[in-house]
């Protein structure tokens, strides 16, 4: 197993592109989340999914858009970047019904200049 | 919501000693509060966890220890090895959301 994919591991936006970040996980996993990590702030949640068709907001999903078509893909798209959306995004799933034990991508690197 | 504090922000002890670091959390409903260990340049990895009826839980080096009255746990790594540098997250679980700290880093000195 693969376990959580992510793609690009590091991608430089102009203010005002878009992009989409991509995350697969091969664990048939029905949870799955983004997050982004500050320095020094530790781990916010943007948004997450418990299943094909349904998302959610997390605590931090201005400026971000997710879509869950399938059990393995959970992509993030961001509109209109903005230097606030400088960071590393993580992906990560974990079992049905449950927040617990979740496994993390190896994240991408975004900066917005 | 949940609110959760982690201390230290660094923590720097030497190969062979044990670390200790703390968080509080603030929602009394919390029930699982699991710890993660990233190393530089990856994602976090689940090292240890427990759940609210529990107090303490061990394995091998690491432990973690759990006071809901004080609404306090840490986690506990004694032997200390090189490989044990990293940031280390812990977070509180309540309803249906996870509250991340905001992390340690931990430096093992030769």
């Amino acid at each position: 197993n693969a376990g959580v994919t992510q793609t690009p591991k590091f991608r430089i936006l102009k203010i005002g592109q878009s992009m989409t970040l991509q995350c697969t996980q091969d664990m048939n996993h029905n949870y799955m989340y983004w997050y982004r990590q500050d320095p020094g702030m530790g781990l916010k949640l943007i948004y997450y999914s418990v299943g094909a068709g349904i998302t959610d907001k997390g605590e931090v999903p201005n400026g971000y858009n997710v879509s869950r078509s399938t059990t393995e893909d959970f992509p993030l798209r961001l509109e209109l970047a903005a230097p606030s959306q400088t960071s590393v995004y993580f992906c990560a799933s974990s079992h049905m019904g449950s927040w617990e034990t979740q496994y993390f991508g190896p994240g991408t690197r975004l900066l917005v200049l | 919501g949940e609110n959760v504090e982690q201390h230290p922000s660094t923590l720097s002890v030497q190969e062979g000693d044990s670390a200790v670091i703390k968080c509080t959390y603030s929602d009394s409903a919390s029930n699982y509060f699991p710890w993660y260990k990233q190393e530089l340049g990856k994602g976090p990895q689940l090292i240890i966890d427990i759940r609210s009826n529990v107090g303490e839980k061990k394995d091998q080096r690491i432990a973690v220890t759990l006071n809901k009255t004080a609404k306090h746990f840490s986690l506990h790594i004694t032997e200390t090895q090189p490989e044990d540098s990293a940031v280390y997250f812990c977070a509180a679980k309540a309803d249906d959301k996870i509250i991340f700290g905001k992390g340690t880093r931990l430096h093992i000195l030769p």
